[in-house]
């Protein structure tokens, strides 16, 4: 079975400009999550998706972040414009419905300069 | 904002000894459970434990669930040095769709 499938591995950008995020769960999943991970922290979630609909967007600057998840399958997370704190491994995870484990990518390493 | 705590931060063995790291968190939930990361790697899930279980086997792995106290911990016994990771515990509340809510972790390290 495929896993949760994400790129790129690695971005560095400028401050101002905008970067994009894909993940693609695994097949079947319902549930798509995704977090940022600042070093030495737990990941905090930003969105979570049932299908095509947003369950939760509490944490999510939706200033400068917007995501959205296509078909209920694939899902794309964009920053735009992104601050120097903006720097942090976003992961994305995927399960078969919320209350059940999670797979995890292996997530984007986004630098921010 | 976070809803699990984990303790202690980190925590250093020696291979073959126990590693126990705890987990604190805030409001009701349904699941619990415990990831583990490797350096610069996504998260693995290891084990989930409903809240109306107390324990729960996996292996190595021993996981104890208090709600009356808001607590878990994670047992790993005759650690190996492969268990050199950063340990999360995840909390998802009820009636909140599954929102999965990660602590800061603790950062395991066992020596050879």
């Amino acid at each position: 079975e495929a896993g949760v499938a994400q790129s790129p591995r690695y971005k560095i950008i400028e401050k101002r400009q905008s970067v994009a995020f894909w993940c693609n769960p695994i097949s079947g999943h319902a549930t798509l999550y995704w977090y940022q991970q600042i070093l030495g922290q737990g990941p905090k979630l930003l969105i979570q998706f049932q299908n095509n609909g947003v369950v939760d967007d509490s944490q999510l600057p939706k200033d400068r972040f917007s995501a959205e998840r296509l078909k209920g399958v694939d899902s794309t997370l964009k920053i735009q414009p992104a601050k120097l704190e903006d720097s942090a491994v976003y992961l994305c995870a995927s399960s078969l419905e919320g209350y059940t484990e999670a797979f995890f990518g292996q997530g984007t390493r986004l630098t921010v300069v | 904002s976070q809803q699990g705590e984990e303790d202690p931060q980190a925590l250093s063995i020696q291979e073959g000894e126990n590693a126990t790291m705890n987990c604190s968190y805030k409001t009701s939930i349904n699941n619990l459970q415990w990831y583990r990361q490797n350096s610069g790697r996504g998260l693995v899930h290891l084990i989930l434990i409903r809240s109306n279980e107390r324990e729960k086997h996996s292996g190595r792995l021993r996981v104890t669930l208090d709600t009356s106290k808001k607590s878990s911990s994670l047992l790993i016994t005759a650690s190996r040095a492969a268990d050199t990771a950063s340990y999360f515990c995840a909390t998802d509340r009820r009636n909140q769709g599954g929102k999965l809510i990660f602590g800061q972790g603790t950062e395991l390290s066992v020596k050879p």
